[in-house]
């Protein structure tokens, strides 16, 4: 399995302002994911990102709203942009583990809970 | 597209009663099913897996068998204990982009 960190653990920031959530995973990775799980809900995956490739988004998440970084295998961010109390939620990055069949476990992240005032 | 649907919660057991949560799915291929537990406080864990149609994933006690003809992965527990409070989610992951698509999740709450 695969040890994963992220920073912060929680903030609480102000609307319109943005915020940078870090993921740092102890081993090298191809694929990193992003998710959300707004309160009370499930997780909906935001973004898939590659190294060396731009972030594949999901239906109904954007770029500019949810820009990401993947400069190298072990290392991803995601910044939560112009923000409004609607994103508040608690952001988790996963990895796919080792494969052992045909499809690919994923490992996660304590998570990042983010309240918007 | 892929979908995955929990029975409603919250949950509350008293400690060692037998525990079913239900889980069925719609997807297209032959997914592979996996339950995670997130406990309070804590990050997403994989609690246990299954490939591929009757096998049967288990973990702590827990266990979940791959039912194709149903399309269901019921979660199951003979005794619970007060530790297994918990959020429960359901998942599938077919390996299409890796995507894992996850059910709402259920709250268990047991009782000493």
């Amino acid at each position: 399995s695969a040890v994963i960190s992220q920073k912060p653990s929680r903030d609480i920031c102000q609307r319109g302002t943005s915020l940078t959530i870090q993921c740092q995973v102890d081993s090298q990775v191809t694929m990193m994911f992003w998710y959300r799980q707004q309160p009370g809900q499930s997780l909906t995956l935001i973004a898939t990102a590659n190294q060396g490739s731009e972030a594949t988004y999901e239906s109904g998440f954007v770029i500019d709203k949810f820009p990401i970084s993947r400069p190298n295998l072990t290392f991803s961010t995601l910044t939560v942009s112009n923000m409004s109390p609607e994103d508040s939620s608690i952001y988790l990055c996963s990895v796919e583990g080792a494969s052992s069949g045909d499809y690919n476990e994923q490992f996660f992240g304590p998570g990042t809970r983010l309240t918007v005032l | 597209g892929d979908s995955v649907t929990q029975m409603e919660g919250p949950v509350t057991l008293s400690e060692e009663a037998f525990l079913t949560i239900n889980c069925t799915y719609t997807a297209t291929g032959y997914p592979s099913l996996f339950w995670y537990v997130q406990y309070p406080g804590e990050g997403l864990q994989l609690l246990l897996k299954a490939t591929k149609a009757d096998d049967k994933g288990s973990n702590k006690g827990f266990e979940a068998t791959y039912r194709k003809e149903t399309t269901s992965f019921h979660l199951e527990k003979g005794s619970v204990q007060v530790s297994d409070s918990a959020v429960y989610f359901c998942a599938l992951n077919t390996g299409a982009n890796s995507k894992l698509t996850f059910g709402k999740g259920i709250t268990l709450s047991v009782r000493p």
